[in-house]
């Protein structure tokens, strides 16, 4: 019962160019969305987030949209860079209740930008 | 101030050997989440512990698997009796105790079982 999903493994992208991610939820008890960066060897490293109560939400290159109506999530990397190669993971959690750090993750994504 | 530690970085088992693998997390955090990731696949929650309580362990496999976090050191999640399957990543990741959003993850321990 995959509850969270990336249906794309890989994407591959020009330096400049713009990166879409996307993220698809089906638990409507969801309530809190994030994402993650891994470089092989590494753990994951916190990049954005948003709360349902928000649709958008923006740090630096990194934008994060939220489609609660579609349980549909996307981040968008603007301009991408050959550094932003790595796996990105989707991850979602109920912030109330006592299991409130709880994430449940996508598979990843594998990011390429090509110089 | 350091981030989330673990140990050991890569551990190598024998099928019916036990595994120890140690989480210390950030300072001023007190809550820690395992997790593990098998070959192309994504992160799976396992426990999540307080201080000398263990809050949630659905994800935890109902054999030969548990995890501790004492009053003092760090976290341990302790696995008998490994066979070849358990052969994954394992991350754990703390909180900080005001109930933070955002989850700071350790290395990673790569376990691989002969």
């Amino acid at each position: 019962d995959q509850q969270v999903k990336q249906n794309s493994p890989s994407l591959s992208v020009q330096e400049g160019r713009i990166s879409i991610l996307n993220c698809d939820y089906t638990n409507s008890m969801f309530d809190y969305f994030l994402w993650y960066k891994k470089y092989p060897a590494e753990g994951p490293t916190f990049l954005i987030s948003i709360s349902s109560i928000k649709d958008k939400n923006e740090d630096g290159r990194f934008t994060v949209f939220l489609n609660k109506s579609a349980k549909h999530l996307s981040l968008h990397i603007v301009p991408s860079q050959p550094g932003d190669s790595a796996v990105y993971f989707c991850a979602a959690s109920v912030a109330g209740g006592t299991s409130y750090g709880k994430l449940t993750f996508g598979q990843g994504t594998i990011l390429t930008v090509h110089p | 101030n350091a981030g989330v530690m673990q140990n050991p970085r890569h551990l190598v088992r024998r099928r019916g050997q036990e595994a120890r693998l140690r989480c210390s997390p950030m300072k001023g955090h007190s809550h820690v989440y395992w997790y593990r990731q098998l070959p192309e696949e994504g992160l799976k929650f396992m426990v999540y512990l307080q201080k000398e309580n263990i809050i949630d362990e659905s994800g935890m496999p109902k054999e030969r698997f548990s995890a501790e976090f004492p009053k003092e050191g760090p976290s341990i999640l302790r696995i008998q009796q490994v066979v070849r399957g358990d052969s994954a990543a394992y991350f754990c990741a703390s909180y900080e105790d005001q109930g933070g959003t955002e989850a700071f993850f350790g290395q990673g321990t790569r376990l691989t079982v002969v």
